[in-house]
């Protein structure tokens, strides 16, 4: 258990609302993930964050944002959800270097936009 | 063509067979390699975890990778009903910045 906590864990939620994510982690990491999840597609890459205020873009990132005021908390925001965003998302954390710097995943949380 | 490739399955096996799960790569730049494992509804976990070429074993996982075929595989030996779930490969050419996952295969063990 690599202490990361995601909510909400299920969600639906109406084509053009904003949607956001939150994953929380406790054993102060510097670097956090956002992941989504598709049959025929794996897992890929939204956006990730090395530090307070320190985030990149990942594989898929368009149509979201990402943003982190504090150590232990990573938001992923749907601006605008739309259909093709119905997913389950994973948040990861970074291990530290005595497990290889590894990356652990949190529950997930399935978002489904109507 | 994806960068990792991954049989979707179902792999179907009794229980206590020797099970051979495996993904190949088009990128000559991965260095790290890594399995998981994921059960229904639930997160990946981390299961065998190289680098570079060469074989990893621990318990009744056997992590191999041949980088001159682009090839990595998962042994799974006297497998167990629990070990039903999806594994997913990994890998990396610069560490866990930026990994690309195989779409995972479906296994099945029955009693």
């Amino acid at each position: 258990d690599a202490g990361i906590t995601q909510s909400p864990r299920h969600k639906v939620t109406e084509t053009g609302t904003p949607v956001t994510l939150r994953c929380h982690q406790t054993e102060n990491h510097r670097y956090m993930y956002w992941y989504r999840q598709d049959p025929g597609h794996g897992l890929r890459l939204i956006h990730y964050s090395y530090g307070v205020k320190d985030t990149d873009k990942g594989e898929v990132s368009d149509g979201y944002s990402v943003s982190r005021s504090k150590t232990e908390d990573f938001l992923l925001t749907l601006e605008s959800a739309t259909s093709s965003q119905t997913s389950v998302y994973f948040c990861a954390i970074r291990g530290t270097e005595s497990s290889g710097n590894t990356i652990y995943f949190g529950e997930g949380s399935w978002l489904t936009v109507v | 063509q994806k960068e990792v490739e991954q049989d979707p399955g179902p792999l179907s096996v009794p229980e206590g067979a020797i099970v051979s799960l495996n993904c190949t790569y088009s990128n000559s730049a991965f260095q790290y390699f890594m399995w998981y494992r994921q059960y229904s509804r639930k997160g990946p976990e981390l299961l065998m975890y190289t680098y570079s070429s060469g074989n990893k074993e621990d318990g009744r996982f056997t992590a191999q990778v041949d980088k001159s075929s682009k090839y990595i595989s998962l042994f799974i030996r006297d497998s167990q009903p629990s070990d039903s779930a999806t594994y997913l490969c990994a890998m990396s050419a610069t560490g866990f910045q930026k990994l690309v996952f195989g779409t995972g295969t479906r296994l099945l063990v029955s009693p």
